[in-house]
């Protein structure tokens, strides 16, 4: 089973229209970031939300989190065509201090002009 | 401020060669991470150190991988002998803070290409 799994895989939308991208996790967690990757770049962080926060916003960004369903959303409002690029969540689990992202597999999103 | 970097970006070796990446995280950051996304997977996270020690190695694949941060800075990871399932991306993040309960973001490079033929 795998932690972090986005839903949909693939998403294609007009520019100016809102795009969410959900994501599960199967375990306890500390916190959970999303990453954006454009094609061939690295990953750029966009947000983190904590355990005991329930929705945080970012500009155009807005993540909800909800830790009874193991479930996050992020929403990005009015998109625009710079917004192609495939969209990461990944949850953080303490331990003591040691640190791993546990990444899903991502959902593409395709912004159209 | 630089990002961080990773060398090289794209690297095409033969079967049962060596090849060894680096990666320069951000000045100051104490926390430096390797993860790795093999074709039509998740990005999995392979170590991280602290400063120049080993924190948690738990997603290192085998003992063909070898990891080193010398001095606590750069870190290198050489895989030896390369084998076709090595193919992928392997990332480089960094970040601040240290001790118990400290959250911080990770910063990514933008990665390097491996292949495998």
């Amino acid at each position: 089973s795998q932690q972090g799994e986005e839903d949909p895989q693939a998403l294609s939308i007009q520019e100016g229209e809102n795009a969410t991208m959900n994501c599960s996790y199967k375990t306890s967690i500390n916190n959970l970031q999303w990453y954006r990757q454009n094609s061939g770049r690295g990953l750029v962080h966009l947000i983190l939300i904590r355990s005991n926060e329930r929705e945080k916003h970012s500009g155009r960004l807005r993540v909800t989190l909800d830790t009874s369903k193991k479930s996050s959303s992020l929403l990005i409002t009015a998109s625009r065509a710079a917004d192609t690029a495939s969209y990461f969540c990944a949850t953080e689990k303490l331990s003591g201090s040691a640190r791993q992202l546990t990444f899903g597999s991502g959902t593409q999103l395709t912004v159209l002009p | 401020e630089a990002g961080v970097t990773q060398f090289p970006s794209h690297s095409v070796i033969e079967k049962g060669q060596t090849v060894t990446l680096r990666c320069d995280p951000i000045s100051g950051h104490d926390n430096l991470y390797w993860y790795r996304r093999v074709m039509g997977k998740e990005i999995k996270f392979l170590l991280h150190f602290v400063k120049e020690s080993k924190q948690d190695e738990s997603g290192m694949p085998n003992n063909r991988f070898l990891a080193e941060r010398t001095g606590g800075t750069y870190s290198t990871l050489k895989v030896q002998p390369a084998e076709l399932e090595d193919s992928g991306v392997y990332f480089c993040a960094s970040s601040q803070g240290g001790g118990q309960g400290w959250i911080y973001e990770q910063y990514f490079g933008p990665g390097t290409r491996l292949t495998v033929t």
